[in-house]
């Protein structure tokens, strides 16, 4: 089965870190863009960043540029978020999520997510 | 807050249709192409629409989308109780660099 497992969510004081993780599929991992959405509860789905299949690419939204950090493990076909210098406004449940921006569709697969909170 | 904007709400009789836009820019909408989100309460979104105005396998074909210049649409036709839903519209956005979605709206069948 195709998937992504997000894991590593939890509460954090204002300014501290944060290592989230997207364990994912070989088909996925080696194939596919993966991004990080996120969003608030009752709110919005926002675009926090996006790694290629070789991670020769990232991006990352204005909002998390200089804070967040993308990198991969690929002896265990998985991502990392990195974050640090954590605002209130992070806050959110962070979705681990394949799918493609181009046009082309090759189906979109999505984890359960996982739940940070900033707060002192 | 985002550069796509839908309307909050949108309410439907079963049966009836239910038009949902998705304004955007020449940035985003106007240059690359629209995909549509449908997130049930408490899951993760899926796609609906991809392209502008194509279905995924699986997709029910009373969900159309279309796009004109800065503009997109979502329609559903025979609203149906299971369609109570949150959607998205979203694309790529040239001008940020980064993938932008819709504010989203809320689709209730009365």
């Amino acid at each position: 089965e195709v998937q992504l497992v997000e894991s590593g969510g939890g509460v954090v004081q204002p300014g501290g870190s944060l290592r989230l993780s997207c364990a994912a599929t070989d088909l996925i991992f080696n194939t596919y863009w993966i991004h990080w959405v996120r969003q608030v509860p009752g709110m919005g789905l926002v675009w926090v960043a996006r790694i290629n299949s070789d991670g020769s690419i990232i991006t990352y939204a204005d909002s998390v540029k200089g804070r967040f950090t993308l990198s991969r493990d690929n002896a265990k076909n998985t991502l990392h978020l990195h974050m640090s210098s954590l605002r209130a406004e992070d806050t959110a449940i962070y979705y681990c999520a394949s799918f493609s921006v181009s046009g082309a569709y090759y189906g979109d697969y999505w984890g359960q997510g996982t739940r940070v909170t900033v707060s002192s | 807050q985002s550069v796509l904007t839908q309307p909050p709400s949108a309410f439907g009789a079963p049966g009836q249709r239910v038009v949902i836009s998705c304004s955007g820019s020449g940035s985003n909408v106007g240059i690359n192409p629209v995909t549509w989100y449908q997130q049930l309460p408490g899951t993760a979104p899926k796609v609906l629409i991809y392209r502008d105005d194509q279905w995924p396998s699986g997709v029910p074909d009373r969900f159309s989308g279309s796009k004109s210049g800065t503009s997109a649409s979502l329609a559903i036709n025979g609203l149906q109780s299971e369609d109570e839903a949150d959607y998205y519209c979203a694309a790529w956005d040239d001008s940020l660099n980064g993938y932008v979605f819709g504010t989203g709206t809320k689709v209730t069948v009365l």
